[in-house]
């Protein structure tokens, strides 16, 4: 079965340095993975997307994700890290069987200190 | 741009009591989903709707029932509410299956 794990549950970071939130995955066949993002008290919102291609993916708010296919990773990246990226950080997976739908991890708290 | 509007944002319910989650899109999407949300547990699929006419059981179904009205309209029943489902749920939709989903902003049900 298709999963992701998110390895940290929070992870801080003072504003300005880089930030890393972790994410890998097992899956059968090619990897359709993803990056969300929820904010206090709202629903979650795509941040970026990995289905082939340049294994750095370019997202909003100026995220970017790594993926790398001997290590399953898919870690999320910004180089400068705001206040206000302080949100619940979700990576997911497409089930490559059946209808195909998005398996989620459990979520990092990324946190940002000003 | 209204996008996915879920109603109730907030619900309390009693042990044995029923309720209905409403949810809708405006934006011409083929699949609907309801998901649950628990600390430390992530998303969980609860059932989704392919397309029009069509419903499926995701992870976890029991305990709910679901209804695709029409294109737009998807809701979630809970006929006998029991506090394992005090959750925050979400309904989200998409063009097709392409993983890129667009969520509402949730609704908080406790049940005592």
């Amino acid at each position: 079965a298709q999963s992701v794990a998110q390895p940290e549950d929070q992870v801080n970071v003072a504003e300005g340095n880089p930030l890393t939130v972790k994410c890998t995955y097992s899956v059968s066949g090619n990897p359709y993975l993803f990056w969300y993002v929820q904010y206090p008290n709202r629903g979650l919102q795509f941040l970026l997307k990995y289905i082939t291609g340049d294994n750095l993916v370019k997202g909003s708010y100026g995220f970017e994700a790594e993926f790398n296919k001997s290590q399953t990773s898919f870690h999320l990246k910004k180089p400068s890290a705001l206040v206000s990226d302080s949100a619940l950080y979700f990576c997911a997976v497409r089930d490559n069987t059946g209808f195909q739908k998005l398996v989620f991890g459990t979520g990092t708290r990324l946190l940002v200190s000003p | 741009n209204a996008g996915v509007t879920q109603t109730p944002k907030f619900q309390v319910l009693k042990t044995g009591q029923s309720m209905t989650l409403q949810c809708a899109q405006d934006m011409n999407h083929n699949s609907m989903y309801w998901y649950r949300q628990d600390p430390g547990m992530g998303l969980r699929l609860i059932y989704y709707s392919a397309s029009e006419g069509t419903t499926d059981k995701g992870e976890v179904p029991n305990g709910y029932n679901v209804s695709r009205l029409n294109k737009r309209e998807f809701s979630l029943r809970l006929e006998s509410a029991a506090p394992s489902q005090t959750s925050v749920y979400f309904c989200a939709s998409s063009i097709q299956n392409t993983g890129e989903l667009f969520f509402g902003e949730g609704s908080r049900l406790t049940v005592l």
